[in-house]
């Protein structure tokens, strides 16, 4: 069985802070793990994706995440916020022979001026 | 890149009539759809698995007389409400697997249909 947990459903930040959203998952098998971005009424977007290659990720947009098996964390960082880069953001774990993807429940993130 | 074309993206209906969602990948072949539903300010929810040229996959809990799919070719399913009641209202999305290299598949995401029913 797998999950994701993703901790605070709410984040704001000051434009130009750190941005640093939680997840944390639960796998039997070795995981694929992937954050995903969703403007409001508008479809999910892949930011980035880990595959059992480097544990740590570079995705679109200057986001990366860093896989930590030890930690069962792929938490999703930016060094620097932008105003657009308000919108909700999903961590979704995959594996094993389905590969069905499994969503958190999103974290939305509020850039403030 | 992927691109998945998901129509309409919104629409009222009246309650007990039937509303039909077309999924589309635009630019890459998909043997595999995926159907979710999204309540608001929630996750999302997989309907069920649309495999090209066989019958889907429904997750537990979700009628397959209501929830009517269909993968007629590698390139569109339709998901189609029948009989729609107000409950039904809601966000759905699709998605179409891309098989990519290594051994991960990626899923492509449609824009998503805005469903109201009245």
């Amino acid at each position: 069985a797998q999950s994701v947990t993703q901790l605070g459903s709410h984040v704001s930040v000051s434009e130009g802070a750190l941005v640093l959203l939680r997840c944390n998952y639960s796998s039997s098998v070795p995981p694929y793990l992937f954050w995903y971005v969703q403007y409001p009424n508008q479809g999910l977007q892949l930011l980035l994706k880990y595959t059992s290659a480097a544990t740590l990720v570079k995705g679109i947009n200057g986001f990366e995440a860093e896989f930590k098996k030890s930690e069962t964390s792929f938490h999703l960082t930016k060094p620097s916020a932008h105003m657009r880069d308000a919108a909700e953001y999903f961590c979704a774990v995959s594996g094993g022979a389905t590969n069905k993807l499994i969503f958190g429940t999103g974290t939305l993130l509020a850039v403030q001026p | 890149g992927a691109v998945v074309s998901q129509h309409p993206s919104r629409v009222i209906c009246k309650s007990g009539t039937s509303v039909k969602i077309e999924c589309r990948s635009l630019d890459f072949q998909a043997t595999t759809m995926f159907w979710y539903r999204q309540f608001p300010k929630k996750s999302l929810m997989l309907m069920a698995t649309s495999n090209e040229g066989s019958k889907a996959t429904y997750e537990q809990g979700v009628e397959k007389d209501k929830f009517l799919i269909n993968h007629a070719s590698l390139t569109l399913s339709t998901l189609t409400v029948t009989s729609a009641h107000p409950e039904d209202s809601s966000f759905y999305i699709c998605s179409a697997r891309r098989p990519g290299t290594g051994d991960v598949n990626i899923q492509y995401f449609g824009a998503g249909t805005r469903l109201s029913v009245l």
